[in-house]
Order: C-alpha cells, then sequence, then structure tokens
C-alpha cells in the first residue's frame, strides 16, 4: 500500500525558506507517476503548487503564481521528494499535501502538513 | 486561465436523499481532465471521479460525473452518512500545465 507522508518545520519565519519532504513508502519515486504539491490555507480551498516527474529534475511544472519562489526535487536514492518554497509570508500558512499525480488527477494523498508563518 | 465554479456553495440534505453538485468552467475543458474529490474535516482530499465520469478504484458507484458542455456535475444517487463532506472539482490545463480547483461545495446534514 503505497504512502505519502510529509515532513519539516511546522514553524518558518517571514521571508525565511520553507523546506518540505515527502517520504514514499509502497510505490518507486521512480515510475511513470508525477509527484505534486497542493496546499491548503486554514478554512480556505486547493492550490495546486507544482509537480516532478523522477526523470529529470528539470522536468517540472509550478504554479505560475509561485513559479519564482519554488524548487522541487527527487531523490531516487531515498525515494522521496522536495518542496522549497523562499520569501514566505503570512500567505504561506498552509497545509501542504503531497500529491502522486497522473493521467491528469490527483489520485493519492498524503496526511498534510501544517506549516505556520509567523516570526 | 480557465476558473471552475461549484454551486451550490453549501447543499443541506438528508440521508437518502439524492444531490446534485455543479461545476462550470469558464470555458471549454476536456471531460478527460476534470476530476472530482472528496474531503472530509481533518482529512486530506480523495479522489472520487477521474475523466468527468470515471471512478476512482473503491468508490461506490452511488458516485457518478457527467458533463453537459462546460458543466459537470457529480451526482450522490442515495446519500449516506459518511457522504457529507466538502467537494472539489479540478481540471488540467495542458498548456502551460497546472491544475486549478473549484473553491468547493459544502454537502451538509439537514
Amino acid at each position: 500500500q503505497v504512502q505519502l507522508q510529509e515532513s519539516g518545520p511546522g514553524l518558518v519565519k517571514p521571508s525565511g525558506t520553507l523546506s518540505l519532504t515527502c517520504a514514499v513508502s509502497g510505490d518507486s519515486i521512480s515510475g511513470s507517476d508525477w509527484w505534486t504539491w497542493v496546499r491548503q490555507s486554514p478554512g480556505k480551498g486547493l492550490e495546486w503548487i507544482g509537480e516532478i516527474h523522477h526523470y529529470a529534475s528539470s522536468n517540472s511544472n509550478y504554479n505560475p503564481s509561485l513559479k519564482s519562489r519554488v524548487t522541487m526535487s527527487v531523490d531516487r536514492s531515498k525515494n522521496q521528494s522536495s518542496l522549497k518554497l523562499t520569501s514566505v509570508t503570512a500567505a504561506d500558512t498552509a497545509v501542504y499535501y503531497c500529491v502522486r499525480g497522473g493521467s491528469y488527477s490527483l489520485g493519492f494523498w498524503g496526511q498534510g502538513t501544517l506549516v505556520t508563518v509567523s516570526s | 486561465e480557465i476558473v471552475l465554479t461549484q454551486s451550490p456553495g453549501t447543499l443541506s440534505l438528508s440521508p437518502g436523499e439524492r444531490a446534485t453538485l455543479s461545476c462550470r468552467a469558464s470555458q471549454g475543458v476536456s471531460s478527460t481532465y476534470l476530476a472530482w474529490y472528496q474531503q472530509k474535516p481533518g482529512q486530506a482530499p480523495r479522489l472520487l471521479i477521474y475523466g468527468a465520469s470515471n471512478r476512482a478504484t473503491g468508490i461506490p458507484d452511488r458516485f457518478s460525473g457527467s458533463r453537459s458542455g462546460t458543466d459537470f456535475t457529480l451526482t450522490i444517487s442515495r446519500l449516506e452518512p459518511e457522504d457529507f463532506a466538502v467537494y472539489y472539482c479540478q481540471q488540467y490545463h495542458s498548456s502551460p500545465p497546472m491544475y486549478t480547483f473549484g473553491q468547493g461545495t459544502k454537502l451538509d446534514i439537514k
């Protein structure tokens, strides 16, 4: 059974960098899927951050509204993906989900991790 | 940018009733690119329908999806207590590649 586990600091200072890791078990990150991050601000809807394919870290797509601040990567040796979001503000406070995507839908979600941006 | 508008914002129904949730796209969306998700409080979203009308693995057949022009519909034929949740539609845009979501419909118990 596939499991996706997000991890990283739950508190980040304004102007700092948010860094999260998604550990994948029960599946290989080197398959045909796209490894995706989605976030949800408290009490709000869902926002797609971006996706990456294991084939090459250059094979990634980001939300245009976040593109200048986002970097995603894949570590095949650790079977995990990572998200970095720079220059964070309070507006980046959200639950961040790691998702296995493909075929134009998002089929399997991690439980999510809350990241709060505050001094 | 394609905008998805879901209606109603809140739908109050009783168990056993039929629920009809709408998702309207601001411009043409391929059925292949339209999906529906269910989210319960404190949980991650769960994929229900992909390709506008295909049920994901393990999803009961009381859930169905359909399309008419730029309008997509999620129907729950007979509501079970566990169906009361928030539902989101999602579309995939190929150029540039990105996903967008509707704002959600909350289905609550009447």
